[in-house]
């Protein structure tokens, strides 16, 4: 079945630092692929999405590379500040019959500290 | 534009006690999904509408949840009786996606209902 595996928190930071959380997908056909991210408090926010193999997503100063070769979506930014301090979900969209549905990885929490 | 809303914000209720959520989508948005997300996990899809029908509720405890979205727009999601491991938090999440309108569309996610069964 379709499935995402992100690696696991948290991941803590200096401000400035680079980042980089891992994200892996299953899936069967092409799906699309997104990062969304949850600041303390809110709800989940699309932060980037690509929609087919080699599409770059990029928002904010975050990147992610869709990698069919490999089955990634790996999320990066070179300086990362306190305020990207959030819980960031890896997901996949496997529209069956044409309706979308969103299945997430665990999440990945993220501490940036000054 | 106004975004998802839903209510309550919190709710804490003791097992086998019953609850309701309720769910406004973003205006015009014709699928609405309530998603389950329990601490330290990722949100798992519930059940997803499409304007007032069922698309897929494979993955909704159906002895003990039920959610309608009567005309198309509001959504309830209730649960009775509660158990204890239905502690976590409820999202409502709305997409203008269409039949065939493709995957790449977003969901806007509204803030969500904590949930605490005691």
């Amino acid at each position: 079945g379709n499935s995402v595996t992100q690696m696991e928190g948290p991941v803590t930071l200096s401000e400035e630092a680079f980042l980089t959380i891992n994200c892996t997908y299953t899936a069967t056909g092409y799906p699309s692929l997104f990062w969304y991210v949850q600041y303390p408090g809110e709800g989940l926010q699309l932060l980037l999405k690509a929609t087919k193999a080699d599409d770059k997503g990029s928002n904010k100063g975050f990147e992610a590379t869709y990698r069919k070769e490999t089955t990634s979506f790996h999320l990066e930014k070179g300086s990362v500040q306190v305020s990207d301090s959030a819980v960031y979900f890896c997901a996949l969209s496997a529209g069956a019959g044409g309706y979308n549905k969103l299945i997430f990885g665990a999440g990945t929490r993220l501490a940036v500290h000054p | 534009e106004a975004g998802v809303a839903q209510s309550p914000r919190y709710k804490i209720i003791e097992k086998r006690q019953s609850v309701a959520f309720w769910c406004n989508p973003i205006s015009g948005h014709a699928t609405l999904y309530w998603y389950q997300q329990i601490l330290g996990q990722g949100p798992k899809l519930l059940i997803q509408f499409q304007n007032n029908g069922v698309v897929d509720d494979s993955q909704l405890p159906k002895d003990r949840f039920s959610a309608e979205r009567l005309k198309g727009v509001d959504s309830t999601l209730k649960i009775q009786p509660a158990k204890l491991e239905d502690s976590a938090v409820y999202l409502c999440a709305s997409s203008s996606l269409g039949t065939g309108s493709g995957k790449g569309s977003p969901l806007h996610f509204g803030n969500g209902t904590r949930l605490t069964v005691t």
